[in-house]
């Protein structure tokens, strides 16, 4: 009965491939969010969703498509993969009304 | 350009000592501020906030302090205890409701037996 889940925990794939990453979350919550953390330790946000809507967009690359197709569920396609896309990737959601935001376990993406 | 510090990657204390972990942030705009525990492997966990109308909250062991004339936040755990060891990120938001966090780069907190 994972709060926030997301799968795989882990990824390793060749440069140029396009992978998917998924997330759930069984609170209720209206908003998810995906971050990145990278190898510095710097953990940044990416995109958030609100109800299926799109409301953050951090200058992200295009190669990096968010999909939400219920609000439960926050799916991260990245096309094209490059060697600075490995990281450790976060999943997480909040409700409006309450603060904090719940983050799932994480995503290591390897890049070779 | 990071706008939330945190200056000691790393802090070593004695178990049932004070552990107090520091973070320094540079947008005027941020209002909101919170910190977060990661164990390694999992998603970081929400541990406690702070509004910047108030210049402490306490919860248990934990207590937030807010300076915000020298932007200046510390969280403050004590006694600390061996499961306290883990990795703490500050965060803020500019505004309650405003979920766009902008988080530190942690520090990591080690509790000797």
């Amino acid at each position: 009965d994972t709060a926030v889940s997301q799968t795989p925990k882990y990824l390793v794939t060749q440069m140029g491939n396009d992978k998917s990453i998924k997330c759930e979350q069984n609170l209720g919550h209206d908003t998810m969010y995906w971050y990145k953390q990278d190898s510095k330790k710097f953990l940044k946000i990416m995109f958030s969703y609100n109800n299926k809507e799109l409301i953050i967009n951090e200058t992200v690359p295009n190669r990096f498509s968010p999909k939400s197709p219920d609000k439960a569920h926050l799916n991260l396609h990245i096309n094209s993969l490059e060697l600075g896309d490995s990281a450790v990737y976060f999943c997480a959601s909040s409700d409006r009304d309450l603060w904090g935001q719940f983050f799932g376990p994480g995503t290591r993406l390897t890049v070779l | 350009d990071q706008q939330v510090k945190q200056n000691s990657p790393s802090l070593s204390v004695q178990e049932g000592r004070i552990s107090i972990l520091n973070c320094d942030y540079t947008n005027s705009m941020f209002d909101y501020f919170l910190w977060y525990k990661k164990y390694p492997a999992e998603g970081p966990t929400f541990l406690i906030s702070i509004s910047s109308i108030k210049d402490k909250n306490e919860d248990g062991r934990f207590t937030v302090f807010l300076n915000k004339s020298a932007k200046h936040l510390s969280l403050h755990i004590v006694p600390s205890q061996p499961g306290d060891s883990a990795v703490y990120f500050c965060a803020a938001s500019a505004g309650f409701g405003n979920e766009k966090l902008t988080f530190g780069t942690g520090t990591r907190l080690t509790i000797i037996p």
